[in-house]
């Protein structure tokens, strides 16, 4: 099945810099890689998404890009808020996979 | 409109009760999906439903049972649950089974004592 990998765990970053988190994904057959935000006491939110037939995607601060060679997609968010600090999780699914894995979560701090 | 309720918000129960948790979409998505989260960890998926139909059980005790009256509505029911069990209950939803997005409840924070 499907596992998918994500790095850091913890990201610390002062307010206005940029934030990358990676993931890497195990089944070449995936073709969705969505992104969620999840606030504390809440469910996941989807901020952003991309498929297999793009290479990059953007929206305001925040951008997605997929290797579908190396398997590895990086979200990135710029010009960093405080209102940005959540965790974050990466997943991945597929016509082929019937469920959608999810990433092991990066929190991610911005000090204002 | 994108979102999906789930009720109640907060349950506590016994070792011994019986409760249900459920879920709400009106997207005209026809799968839905329970998945529990443990803190500081990703949701985990426990069932899916697809066309009110079930198409999988993650191998999840027969203390969960859930049910899918029609393509709207996604029920949990509790019974004879462990303390380990207490965690967060999280219920989604998608256009379809598969490579589609899912858009997530806020949740039910469940205790067991």
């Amino acid at each position: 099945g499907e596992n998918v990998e994500q790095h850091p765990s913890t990201l610390s970053v002062q307010e206005g810099d940029s934030a990358v988190i990676k993931c890497t994904y195990s089944d070449s057959a995936s073709n969705y890689f969505p992104w969620y935000k999840q606030e504390l006491g809440k469910g996941p939110q989807l901020i952003i998404d991309i498929r297999s037939n793009v290479g990059e995607k953007k929206d305001q601060r925040i951008a997605v890009t997929l290797n579908k060679t190396a398997k590895h997609f990086s979200l990135h968010i710029t010009e960093t808020q405080p209102e940005d600090s959540a965790v974050y999780f990466c997943a991945a699914s597929g016509y082929n996979n019937n469920d959608m894995r999810f990433g092991a979560g990066t929190r991610l701090t911005v000090k204002p | 409109d994108t979102e999906v309720t789930q009720t109640p918000k907060h349950l506590v129960m016994g070792m011994t009760n019986k409760k249900s948790l459920k879920c709400e979409q009106h997207m005209g998505h026809r799968a839905m999906y329970w998945y529990k989260q443990k803190a500081k960890k990703p949701p985990e998926l426990m069932f899916v439903y697809s066309y009110e139909k079930l198409s999988i059980n993650e191998s999840v005790p027969s203390r969960f049972s859930p049910e899918c009256p029609n393509s709207s509505l996604l029920n949990l029911h509790l019974h004879a649950l462990q303390p380990e069990d207490s965690a967060l209950y999280l219920c989604a939803s998608s256009l379809v089974q598969g490579s589609e997005t899912q858009y997530f409840g806020p949740g039910t924070r469940l205790l067991v004592l």
